[in-house]
């Protein structure tokens, strides 16, 4: 099975500032690969889609990019509402492996 | 409005069953593939099953190959997780989630219940 990675596990960042996240697939999974944001206490809600598509009503300050195994959410000015967890999920083929997260606080 | 509400946890001894249900609601249920996944307590999202829109492919993660079973009940547009043999590891919030697009079982989930939590303790 295809393992999904995510770094860093967790950052600490100020209003205002980018954020990048990186999510790293063992093998290529072409471009299916969703990004999820998870609130604390939170149900997850789809940010991102086929690694790059902006899912509807989300902030134009998130995008995604990446193809194969690498990928990136960017968070181009983070906003108090964006302390969350975010996953990572490929969905090539089964198993829809998530990636283990990265939890994003603010200073 | 699109809806699913998931019902069916409670707290259960190791070895026992439990059958969740997820009923969907504003959408053309025939029309999607369905999905679990699970969050343990203070762990991240696991993937646990998906049934295709027609119920002709269904797939699941390792740890509950065998254990689990997902299917769909057309008629009341109720999607299920029969899960037998429970272990510790599955106490989790279980959530239901549909994929994005219609025919494509394997997509990005954008609609998500609010879960329903399961506890295997003895």
């Amino acid at each position: 099975d295809i393992q999904m990675t995510q770094s860093p596990s967790s950052l600490s960042a100020s209003i205002g500032d980018r954020v990048t996240i990186t999510c790293r697939a063992s093998h290529d999974i072409s471009n299916s690969l969703a990004w999820y944001q998870q609130r604390p206490g939170g149900v997850p809600t789809l940010l991102i889609y086929d690694a790059s598509t902006l899912y509807s009503g989300v902030p134009s300050r998130f995008s995604g990019s990446g193809s194969g195994t690498d990928f990136t959410l960017i968070i181009s000015h983070l906003q108090p509402e964006d302390v969350a967890t975010y996953y990572c999920q490929k969905y090539n083929l089964s198993p829809l492996t998530f990636g283990p997260g990265t939890k994003v606080e603010v200073k | 409005q699109v809806q699913l509400v998931e019902s069916g946890g409670g707290v259960v001894q190791p070895g026992k069953s439990l059958r969740l249900s997820c009923e969907a609601s504003g959408f053309t249920f025939s029309h999607y593939g369905m999905h679990w996944v699970r969050q343990a307590p203070g762990k991240g999202l696991e993937w646990v099953a998906v049934v295709s829109y027609d119920g002709s492919n269904k797939h699941y993660a390792d740890s509950v190959k065998g254990r689990f079973t997902i299917s769909k009940d057309y008629s009341k547009n109720i999607v299920f997780l029969q899960m037998d043999s429970l272990r510790g590891e599955d106490t989790a919030v279980y959530y239901c989630a549909r994929p994005l697009k219609t025919g494509y079982f394997r997509y990005g989930l954008d609609v998500w219940g609010q879960g329903t939590t399961v506890t295997v303790s003895s």
